[in-house]
């Protein structure tokens, strides 16, 4: 079994509508859960970062942990075309030892 | 506040030969992490390094080497290239790993030909 596992998509939903992004987990050390956004030849970039289970919501994302589950999820409300990328979950087991371990990235296209 | 920096940020090479790859991570930051990216494999950790240290190290062959310098930047260093080592080469710096969170330069996109 991976240690992470994530639906590479592709997702395509017009704009405004609300997209989940999920990921589901195995090792029980991760402690730090985290969201990049990766555009097209570009470097990811941090979107959530959170460490307990529950939501946590920073404008139109909402990022929730569900720790007993080992699954985690991101929302984007009344979504844009300028989300079109592909979102990565990534988790950290909370060592000094600077790896994150990232899903394969779900694919997702914002039509207007 | 300047961000993760990446040099180059394109590179050809033929099989066989070697490349250096540099970062320059965000400022104050001592961690440096490196990841290869493929569509393949996704994210695959190469190494870390803190303090001129390498503390931890993924599963790549002897090939794939790096080092910090005592102004944190640091440099990944791959010989006798492969076509599989084409992919996107990541940094990633960190003011206190495990207490932090990662950010990531732009990479350098290698092609081996």
């Amino acid at each position: 079994q991976k240690e992470v596992e994530q639906d590479p998509g592709p997702l395509s939903v017009p704009e405004g509508a609300i997209v989940s992004l999920n990921c589901t987990y195995s090792n029980s050390a991760f402690q730090y859960f985290m969201w990049y956004r990766q555009y097209s030849r570009k470097g990811p970039e941090l979107l959530m970062y959170t460490y307990s289970s529950g939501n946590k919501e920073d404008g139109r994302f909402t990022a929730q942990v569900d720790k007993s589950s080992k699954y985690i999820s991101l929302f984007i409300r009344d979504s844009q075309p300028s989300d079109s990328a592909t979102y990565l979950c990534a988790f950290d087991r909370g060592s000094t030892l600077g790896r994150l371990y990232f899903g394969r990235g779900t694919q997702l296209t914002v039509w207007p | 506040k300047a961000g993760v920096t990446q040099t180059p940020r394109y590179l050809i090479k033929t099989r066989g030969q070697q490349v250096t790859l540099s970062c320059s991570p965000i400022s104050g930051h001592r961690s440096v992490s490196w990841y290869q990216q493929t569509p393949g494999q996704g994210l695959q950790f190469l190494f870390e390094y803190f303090s001129e240290t390498q503390r931890n190290k993924g599963n790549f062959p002897g090939r794939f080497s790096g080092r910090q310098f005592s102004n944190s930047r640091s440099e990944m260093n791959v010989s006798t290239l492969e076509l599989g080592d084409s992919a996107l080469y990541l940094c990633a710096s960190s003011l206190d790993p495990g207490k932090e969170t990662q950010y990531f330069g732009p990479g350098t996109r290698l092609l081996v030909l």
